[in-house]
Order: C-alpha cells, then structure tokens, then sequence
C-alpha cells in the first residue's frame, strides 16, 4: 500500500528565505505526482504537477522536482513571503491500470504547515 | 467559470441522524472523488466514481453512500453508522485519465 511522508510537519521562516519542503512515497510506481496549497478551511488549490516522466516543473517562485527511483519529491519555494503561509500537501497517483487510467486516487501526505513571518 | 462546488460550508448533525452533502461540477470531467480530512492527517479516499452510475468504495467507505445519476452530480451521504463523521469533506473531479485532480472548496460537518 502507498504511503506519502512529508517533512517537515511545520517549518516557521522568515520573510525572503528560501526554503524546502520534502516528500516521501513508498512506492515508486506512480502515474504522476501533485503537489496542493491548502489555507485554513478552504478546499486544495494545485501549484504545480509533474508527470512520472518529467524530473521538475517550475511556476512563478515555485520549483518541484521528482526522483521517482528513489521516492522523493521537493518542492523549492524561492523568496518566501507572508502570503505562502500555508499548509502544502503532496499526493500521489497510482499507475495506470489495464483500463487506462489511474482513476485520479490520490495518496496524501499530512502536509507541512509553513509560516512565514514578516 | 468552470469549476466545483460544494454545499452546504458548514453542517451540522445530530447524532442518529443521516445528512446529504451536495458536490457539482462543470469541468465536464468523466471521475468524481469525496475525500475526508481530519486535523494534522492527509485525505483519504471514501468513494469514487469513474462514469455514470458507477462507483467503488475508497480506503473508509463505511458508514457513507454515494450516488451517480448524473455526470455533474455526486452526493456523499453520512450515515448514522459513521461512528466519527465529524471532519472536513473534499470533493473533486478528474478526466477519465485521471491525469489531474481538482477540488472543491469543502463541507465541513460537525456532529452535536
């Protein structure tokens, strides 16, 4: 069964570092990889998805990489500001079956909280 | 605008009693999907549903049903054999590839 780890659980940093937030998968037969931004009591808003594939995608300040032989995925965000506090989930989705689709099941991870403080 | 929502925001049930969140969509995406979030833990699958009346049980489909009459439409039912059902409801929907997921703004349910 596919576990997802994320480190770390909170990461509280100060306006304008960079930093790393890291995930784990147990099982590297994965179709694609989906990294989300969640807020306080709102729904998952996607920031960036990388396909088995790929090795990285890029938007704006956000950079995600994938080493699927290893089971690790990091998400690299650049200039960190107040407005990315929030908490950043990584999920995975299993290979396609015979059918032709991995039918989006996602596995989560429980998420880095980040704090970015002025 | 394309997209998902999900009704009510906020519910609350009382013990015994079965409630009925709403999830609709107009992406025209084929795949359909209710998650559940309980604090400092990562969703997990309840149901899914790949096509018109069809659906199978995700990782903790007991104590909830779901129906699939129509392509946009995907209500979750919590039953009164959920032993736990308060938590914050995800729907989403995907195409029939299941490449991409896309999510719902949730249904946070508290029992009283």
């Amino acid at each position: 069964k596919q576990e997802v780890t994320q480190i770390p659980a909170a990461l509280s940093v100060p306006e304008g570092e960079n930093l790393v937030l890291n995930c784990s998968f147990t099982d590297s037969a994965i179709y694609n990889l989906q990294w989300f931004r969640q807020d306080p009591g709102k729904g998952l808003t996607s920031l960036l998805l990388i396909q088995s594939s790929q090795r990285e995608q890029t938007s704006g300040r956000l950079n995600a990489s994938l080493d699927k032989s290893s089971g690790r995925s990091t998400l690299y965000i650049a200039a960190s500001q107040p407005g990315d506090s929030a908490t950043y989930l990584c999920a995975v989705y299993p290979q396609r079956d015979a059918g032709g689709t991995s039918y989006g099941k996602l596995t989560f991870g429980q998420g880095t909280i980040l704090t970015v403080h002025p | 605008d394309g997209g998902i929502t999900q009704s009510p925001k906020y519910l609350f049930r009382k013990e015994g009693q079965n409630v009925t969140l709403s999830c609709e969509q107009n992406l025209n995406h084929d795949a359909m999907y209710w998650y559940r979030q309980d604090p400092g833990q990562g969703l997990r699958l309840i149901y899914y549903s790949q096509i018109v009346n069809d659906f199978q049980k995700g990782d903790i489909a007991e104590g909830y049903s779901v129906s699939r009459e129509k392509k946009e439409s995907f209500p979750l039912t919590v039953t009164s054999a959920q032993k736990n059902p308060t938590a914050f409801y995800l729907c989403a929907s995907s195409t029939s590839g299941g490449a991409r997921g896309f999510f719902g703004p949730g249904t946070r349910l508290t029992v009283l």
